[in-house]
């Protein structure tokens, strides 16, 4: 299994401002990707972070909006840039462990934008 | 495209019953594969279950078994006798590069 930390798990935020979420892993791992989680809704795939390069975003998602960085194999961030009240979501980072297919969680960092 | 479709937004049951959260999915890959996950009111994730398309073997582990038709693109998630503590919202999800979920079903067991 792995074991996935997402920091911060909570924050309060202003509107026009940014903020960081960190997402560790406890084992290397060749695919991570962000998703969020809107009050009520499903998951909604952000983008896929690639260690080295740039991020692969889904429709309706952009870089400037979400930049991703993905150093190495265990450790990814996302950023929340200049914030609306309509940000306000729970962002999870996931994993994918190819040797048995699980996709794990983090326990996510919900987001409150006034 | 691909689409996950949880027709059922909301069960509720009386503990001890059986319930089956439906799930039908749409794609164009012939390699994909289907999860299950398990939200509680606690907000985590949960893994249940990962099928790949070849396999359509029904499962059974303890109280949840799942049903993968091809032919009618379901994989549908039974709970038999239903206990409070399984209360939460459950979700399909379809992968075949990226992981899509279903809307989720909102289960709730009374006592």
């Amino acid at each position: 299994s792995a074991v996935i930390s997402q920091k911060p798990s909570r924050d309060i935020c202003q509107r026009g401002t940014s903020l960081t979420i960190q997402c560790q892993v406890d084992s290397q791992v060749t695919m991570m990707f962000w998703y969020r989680q809107q009050p009520g809704q499903s998951l909604t795939l952000i983008a896929t972070a690639n260690q080295g390069s740039e991020a692969t975003y889904e429709s309706g998602f952009v870089i400037d909006k979400f930049p991703i960085s993905r150093p190495n194999l265990t450790f990814s961030t996302l950023t929340v840039s200049n914030m609306s009240p309509e940000d306000s979501s729970i962002y999870l980072c996931s994993v994918l462990l190819w040797e048995t297919g699980e996709l794990f969680f983090g326990e996510g960092s919900r987001l409150t934008v006034l | 495209a691909q689409k996950v479709t949880q027709a059922q937004t909301e069960i509720s049951v009386v503990e001890k019953e059986d319930v089956t959260l439906d799930c039908v999915y749409e794609t164009r890959d012939t390699t994909y594969y289907l999860f299950w996950y398990k939200q509680p009111p606690s907000g985590e994730l949960v893994f249940l279950i990962r099928r790949n398309s070849f396999d359509e073997q029904n499962e059974i582990s303890g109280r949840y078994s799942w049903n993968f038709q091809k032919s009618t693109s379901s994989f549908n998630f039974t709970i038999t006798a239903s206990q409070v503590v399984d209360s939460a919202v459950y979700f399909c999800a379809l992968q075949g590069g990226k992981l899509i979920f279903g809307q989720g079903t909102e289960l709730s067991v009374k006592p």
